[in-house]
């Protein structure tokens, strides 16, 4: 079983809908989640970035985690066409020695016109 | 400001090659990242460096090497190289002495390379 599991998609929704994209994890030791954007040829740069259960709002984005459940999810609002990437969530812990990042392995997203 | 910078963006090398994967920052990041990303399998971590002359095995390092002797470069050296290793390439760094932005990891544009 992989530590981080995501739907890889691809999902495809029209302009002005609401996204959620989901990861779900094994390992109870994670503790700080992250979700990167990766435009098609382009480096992943991080969205959000969230520590402990709750949400968290940054404009038309909002970050969710259940450390319960272990689920973490992406809903973006008013979804526009450059949203269209691929969204990786991450996750790690504190660790002594070098900050290692698991990632999910992606979830494709186009938003279409 | 440039950020994380790689080199070259795309490569093709022959069976048994050998070859350096450049990367350099310049916003004074203590930790370095080598990662390989594959097709559905996300990002796999090779190498990483929490300063100067400190190297340490990732996910995957089998088949490359790294050296760390200033804090702006990181280079990735594949020797031998097979056709398990064609991938994309990215390099990353983070500010490691921050409890909360050691995690945030800055990506570089990535290095295509492709071993036939």
């Amino acid at each position: 079983q992989k530590e981080v599991e995501q739907d890889p998609g691809p999902l495809s929704v029209p302009e002005g809908a609401i996204v959620s994209l989901n990861c779900t994890y094994s390992n109870s030791a994670f503790q700080y989640f992250m979700w990167y954007r990766q435009y098609s040829r382009k480096g992943p740069e991080l969205l959000m970035y969230t520590y402990s259960s709750g949400n968290k709002e940054d404009g038309r984005f909002t970050a969710q985690v259940d450390k319960s459940s272990k689920y973490i999810s992406l809903f973006i609002r008013d979804s526009q066409p450059s949203d269209s990437a691929t969204y990786l969530c991450a996750m790690t812990r504190l660790t002594g020695g070098g900050n290692k990042l698991t990632f999910g392995t992606g979830t494709q997203l186009k938003v279409e016109l | 400001n440039a950020g994380v910078t790689q080199t070259p963006k795309f490569r093709i090398l022959k069976i048994g090659q050998s070859m350096t994967l450049q990367c350099t920052q310049d916003m004074n990041h203590n930790y370095m990242y080598w990662y390989r990303q594959d097709p559905g399998m996300g990002l796999k971590l090779i190498y990483y460096s929490v300063g100067a002359g400190i190297t340490d095995k990732g996910e995957v390092p089998n088949g490359y090497n790294v050296s760390r002797s200033t804090t702006e470069d990181f280079p990735l050296r594949l020797e031998l190289a097979a056709p398990s290793q064609t991938s994309v390439y990215f390099c990353a760094s983070s500010y490691g002495r921050d409890l909360i932005a050691k995690n945030i990891q800055y990506f570089g544009a990535g290095t295509r390379l492709s071993v036939l």
